[in-house]
């Protein structure tokens, strides 16, 4: 049971936009910057996103990410087929004093 | 380039202890927070242990608290993960990862080394 909520799968077709929602509490997501993470199957997770809504350089614009209160979106534009990934939100958990993961979202593109 | 390699992952029985190693270049090693994430088989992302720059604070999963020490030698540009009493179920990929300066994300990921706890 993971402390942040992500669906487990979404899908659409080419060119289409998803959106990945993650779902927190007033001591993580609440009060501490959400970053994004993407694993292509057989490979290691790399950021898509930090500080909720930065890109780090080098990942398209097609990425995109915002917070409001309790919980995160992640928003893709524009699906490719080299998108299909598992995704994952994370934090700081104040309370926990540990960062916290979403359980990831595998994400389809029909 | 900047670059994290882990070494040390292998088969050990329950029970057992393994020393791992990430080694990092391309940057100014001490100046860096680092993590170890796992990733069981066919799972999600865990995070289990961050060390703060100079050693300035160091903080564990409840899953492994107890058992797992995590270190790092500055000189030697090189972060370690000590894990003792393992369990059947720290079974997973262990990834050495960098958080950026002044923020909160795990900016840079090393390829993982698997560790397998099994009799």
């Amino acid at each position: 049971q993971s402390v942040l909520t992500q669906p487990p799968s979404v899908s659409a077709a080419p060119g289409q936009k998803v959106t990945i929602s993650c779902s927190g509490s007033r001591s993580n997501i609440g009060n501490n910057h959400v970053s994004w993470y993407q694993q292509l199957p057989g490979t290691a997770p790399k950021l898509l996103m930090f500080e909720n809504s930065e890109r780090p350089s080098g990942i398209p614009d097609r990425f995109s990410g915002s917070n409001s209160g309790t919980s995160a979106t992640l928003a893709i534009t524009g699906l490719q087929t080299g998108d299909e990934a598992d995704y994952y939100c994370a934090t700081w958990d104040g309370s926990l004093t540990s960062w916290v993961f979403g359980g990831g979202t595998r994400l389809t593109v029909l | 380039e900047v670059q994290l390699v882990e070494s040390g992952g292998g088969l050990v029985q329950p029970g057992g202890s393994l020393r791992l190693s990430c080694a990092a270049s391309g940057f100014t090693f001490s100046n860096y927070n680092m993590n170890w994430v796992r990733q069981s088989p066919g799972e999600g992302l865990e995070w289990v242990s961050n060390i703060r720059s100079s050693s300035s604070g160091i903080y564990y999963a409840d899953s492994v608290k107890g058992r797992f020490t995590i270190s790092r030698d500055d000189a030697k540009n090189s972060l370690y993960l000590q894990m003792d009493s393992l369990r059947v179920e720290d079974t997973a990929v262990y990834y050495c990862t960098r958080e950026p300066l002044g923020g909160w994300a795990f900016e840079i990921w090393g390829q993982g080394t698997m560790v397998t706890v099994s009799s």
